[in-house]
């Protein structure tokens, strides 16, 4: 398995509230990424790193900033958490080369805002 | 992007081969079809990808029609623990900056009976 841990693994948190969720990698893969999934929704894309200090946004980026220092750290924050932003959140990541087809999934992160 | 199309569910027995299909009519001539599968609460896992020929690995084999409008995906004797939801993903080898961004649609569940 890709070396990707995801903290915390699950939060509840209050509107309003800053949050941010870490994602780890021990693979040093240039390309991190951030995804959420819902019910009916499948998984779409926040945003994704191409390198340190390299960010884009994704599909679904309103309400959420990344941050990506170095290589093997991608924080997603969620400046003033809403309802909306319940999910699961998923972080990924690829590298550059002959492999670069595949995605590696960490375990995912249950944040619920009430 | 090119959409893709599965049916939401199937079923198939244990020891049987499943055949996970997969229509992606818009695809154009740069697009690999990709497969993921997640089962359940974990973190999506790559299974194979193509372009143009049949590929097979340990995991599964597909195929995919000759004017790429489709694809099916095999897991030739499938067993319990191949009981998840399957994607069908059509994306462009490299996105910005080389990047990956997969585009999850809602994917096949696949129940593997006893």
């Amino acid at each position: 398995d890709a070396g990707i841990t995801q903290s915390p693994r699950h939060k509840v948190t209050e509107t309003g509230t800053p949050v941010t969720l870490r994602c780890h990698q021990t693979e040093n893969h240039r390309y991190m990424y951030w995804y959420r999934q819902d019910p009916g929704h499948g998984l779409r894309l926040i945003h994704y790193s191409y390198g340190v200090k390299d960010t884009d946004k994704g599909e679904v980026s309103d309400g959420y900033s990344v941050s990506r220092s170095k290589t093997e750290d991608f924080l997603l924050t969620l400046e003033s958490a809403t309802s909306s932003q319940t999910s699961v959140y998923f972080c990924a990541i690829s590298d550059r080369g002959p492999n670069s087809y595949e995605q590696y999934f960490g375990p995912g992160t249950r944040l619920t805002v009430t | 992007d090119a959409k893709t199309t599965q049916p939401p569910s199937m079923d198939c027995a244990e020891g049987r081969a499943a055949n996970l299909p997969c229509n992606h009519s818009t695809i154009s001539g740069n697009e690999y079809v990709y497969w993921y599968r997640q089962i359940h609460s974990q973190g999506p896992q790559y299974i194979i990808h193509g372009l143009k020929n049949n590929e097979t690995n340990e995991m599964a084999s597909l195929i995919i029609t000759e004017d790429r409008k489709s694809s099916t995906l095999i897991l030739p004797h499938a067993t319990l623990r191949d009981t998840a939801v399957y994607y069908c993903i059509v994306r462009s080898q490299r996105g910005i900056q080389g990047a990956q961004k997969l585009v999850f649609g809602q994917g096949t569940r696949l129940t593997i009976n006893p």
